[in-house]
């Protein structure tokens, strides 16, 4: 159980233009799920938080207006990069909280997501 | 704000030996959790073991077990009877209750036949 799923797995888009990333929670319902940005041979960087049914609470020096997350429903978050940059590309991972049944919040990871902006 | 820090950039062990990898962070908080990812080069992120900060009881899963001191703030991973299949990054994590989870910086475990 506890699986996470992203969409897509890979994508080329070219200067200017937009891409959506879906990340899905397959077999339980989370709260809340986690956008990261992973540089080539870098650490997870934290970009936002997204609750369900809220606004989404981003890291300072993330830019609210490219970088647009959208958590609709309980299995659900979009992370769209808006007007994408060379500089954009990037691995995106996302995670989400899956309340275990002693009250542990654990984090379950998606496979993330290459983008690469030509 | 909570850092984690991984001092170790690069190590290798020999296939069937122990390595321990090692990890250090800074909070304020009581109440958190600690945990050692695993990235391969597929990049999927894979929980090795975790560990409840308000346990002194050290976590063990298999062939994996941490040194977990409170007071120094240290959280060390000891991988034993090393295997190829461990060769992967490693990232120490830290997250509060109900909240982000934040990485060290990883180190490169190459494991060699």
């Amino acid at each position: 159980g506890a699986v996470v799923s992203q969409h897509p797995s890979w994508v080329i888009c070219k200067s200017g233009t937009s891409v959506k990333i879906e990340c899905r929670s397959l077999d339980f319902q989370a709260t809340t799920m986690f956008w990261y940005r992973q540089f080539p041979k870098q650490s997870l960087m934290l970009m936002a938080t997204s609750n369900e049914g809220s606004k989404a609470t981003y890291e300072q020096g993330v830019e609210k207006d490219k970088f647009l997350i959208n958590h609709a429903s309980l299995t659900l978050s979009t992370l769209t990069v808006t007007s994408a940059h060379p500089e954009d590309s990037s691995f995106y991972i996302c995670s989400a909280n899956n309340v275990r049944d002693r009250g542990w919040y654990e984090q379950y990871f998606g496979p993330g997501t290459r983008l690469t902006v030509t | 704000a909570q850092t984690v820090t991984q001092s170790q950039p690069e190590m290798s062990v020999q296939e069937a030996e122990t390595v321990t990898l090692s990890c250090t962070y800074d909070t304020s908080e009581s109440n958190y959790y600690l945990f050692w990812y695993k990235q391969p080069p597929s990049r999927q992120m894979i929980l090795v073991i975790r560990q409840e900060a308000y346990k002194q009881q050290n976590a063990t899963e298999n062939r994996f077990s941490v040194n977990f001191q409170k007071a120094a703030k240290s959280f060390s991973l000891k991988i034993s009877d090393s295997q190829l299949g461990d060769t992967a990054m490693y990232f120490c994590a830290f997250m509060k209750h109900l909240n982000d989870m934040r990485f060290g910086a990883g180190t490169r475990l190459t494991v060699k036949p």
